[in-house]
């Protein structure tokens, strides 16, 4: 069982629905990440929270909005989606971002794969 | 440019034998860290191993160890013994300096390489 939890598993919408995915942590982490994955390819980074804060923004389509409601807790709302989004998304978090424990590993939960029609 | 290179897109290996996963790296920054990750076919991405660029002896996390070459810009993923639950995609990352710029917090993935293991 992963320490980061991430809800649903499996979402398939059409591209004028409106869904949320969540992610969830309780191992104290100040640091939560989004990832999109497309099939047999690396993670590509969308968004790093740090301290609840919004610090990183890979020029992600407004199509997809964060949101860090806690410490633990990570939200991607998704609206108005296109084919090409369907992908796995991927939540993780580590102690932090800077300074020494900067380099402790991101734990991952296991992802949501989301579908689009 | 690529700053993380991963050569093999697949690999095979008998089962209980030993495996080299490859991974070279670009970077100037002299502070940073190397992560190994497993994704088995359900999706979850498994920590593996880490190393520092200041650690002075490879790291090894049991079945697992990491051939740090820091002057080759290499850190090649060492599986000893591998078992049929080896079977998935392995990627290597690299974070650097967390000291100013918009790099911190950033993982950057190599492409990954499959691994299948025959028993």
């Amino acid at each position: 069982d992963t320490e980061v939890t991430q809800t649903p598993k499996h979402l398939v919408m059409g591209m004028t629905n409106k869904k949320s995915l969540k992610c969830e942590q309780h191992m104290g982490h100040r640091a939560m990440y989004w990832y999109k994955q497309k099939a047999k390819k690396p993670p590509e980074l969308m968004f790093v929270y740090s301290y609840e804060k919004l610090s990183i923004n890979e020029s992600v389509p407004s199509r997809f909005s964060p949101e860090c409601p806690n410490s633990s807790l990570l939200n991607l709302h998704l609206h108005a989606l296109q084919p090409e989004d369907s992908a796995l998304y991927l939540c993780a978090s580590s102690p932090h971002i800077h300074g020494e424990l900067s380099n402790q590993p991101q734990h991952f939960g296991d992802g949501t794969r989301l579908s689009i029609l | 440019a690529q700053k993380i290179t991963q050569t093999q897109p697949g690999m095979f290996v008998q089962e209980k034998e030993a495996v080299t996963l490859d991974c070279t790296y670009d970077t100037s920054d002299p502070s940073y860290g190397l992560f190994w990750y497993k994704q088995p076919s359900s999706g979850e991405m498994i920590f593996l191993i880490y190393q520092g660029s200041y650690d002075q002896q490879n790291a090894t996390e049991g079945r697992y160890s990491l051939n740090f070459q820091k002057a080759r810009k290499s850190a090649n993923l060492v599986i000893s013994a591998s078992q049929l639950g080896d079977s998935a995609m392995y990627f290597c990352a690299m974070r650097e300096s967390a000291a100013g710029g918009t790099s911190y917090g950033k993982l950057t993935f190599g492409q990954g390489t499959i691994l299948t293991v025959h028993p």
